[in-house]
């Protein structure tokens, strides 16, 4: 157990629906990033928060939005929702916000797009 | 081409040592992690090592970076059943600036009794 929670762990819709995810980091981690495993695009990095500030931008699309919250969890959401938007989300931990930390990741959330 | 570069697939029998290598092309890579994703759970992180080191032993798991041709590979002492899982190279570069894990496609270890 990483100590980073997700839910929920499952979560089925349809296109051009809306869904938000949530993360709650490691105690005392201050940075969450979020991850998009996909089959054909493997992990991806999609975006970094530190301390309530967005702090990095990977591959993140622009119906996509994160935000982290005064007590540090963190909910990405999911908008317009498409069929390629089937795939499993992470979130990851870490102490600081260079980005060298040891990332420790959640569980993943399971989102399937029908 | 891809950043970071792992074999899909690798077997080996019980007991044997399995050897997970990995290429990078970001010479400014700072730290290296190796992942372990077992069927339908989330990363683990397995060991990591930082760029100015050459080797890094924990129990079973040996790191190896050449950091001249951007080579790292994980070996796995006397693999077990539980061994069988995705395993995943990712950097992290400095620069200055925060940034996500760039991560390989992962290696299927494959065990044969």
């Amino acid at each position: 157990d990483s100590g980073v929670t997700q839910t929920p762990k499952h979560l089925i819709t349809a296109t051009g629906q809306r869904v938000t995810l949530r993360c709650s980091p490691r105690s005392g981690d201050l940075s969450v990033y979020w991850y998009q495993q996909s089959l054909d695009q493997g992990l991806q990095f999609l975006i970094q928060y530190y301390n309530g500030e967005e702090r990095a931008k990977g591959n993140i699309l622009e119906r996509f939005s994160a935000q982290q919250f005064p007590d540090l969890h963190s909910e990405l959401n999911l908008s317009s929702l498409e069929l390629g938007d089937s795939a499993l989300y992470f979130c990851a931990s870490s102490v600081g916000g260079t980005g060298l930390e040891t990332q420790y990741f959640g569980p993943g959330t399971r989102l399937l797009v029908l | 081409g891809e950043d970071v570069e792992q074999s899909l697939f690798l077997s080996v029998r019980e007991g044997d040592s399995s050897v997970i290598n990995c290429t990078y092309t970001d010479s400014s890579s700072t730290y290296l992690y190796w992942y372990k994703q077992e069927p339908g759970a989330g990363l683990q992180l397995l060991t990591y090592i930082f760029s100015n080191m050459d080797m890094k032993q924990d129990q079973r798991l040996t790191v190896l970076l050449n950091k001249k041709d951007k080579h790292l590979s994980l070996r796995i002492a006397d693999t077990q059943t539980g061994d069988s899982a995705i395993y995943f190279c990712a950097e992290s570069r400095s620069g200055g600036g925060a940034d996500g894990l760039t991560f390989g496609k992962g290696t299927h270890l494959i065990i044969q009794p």
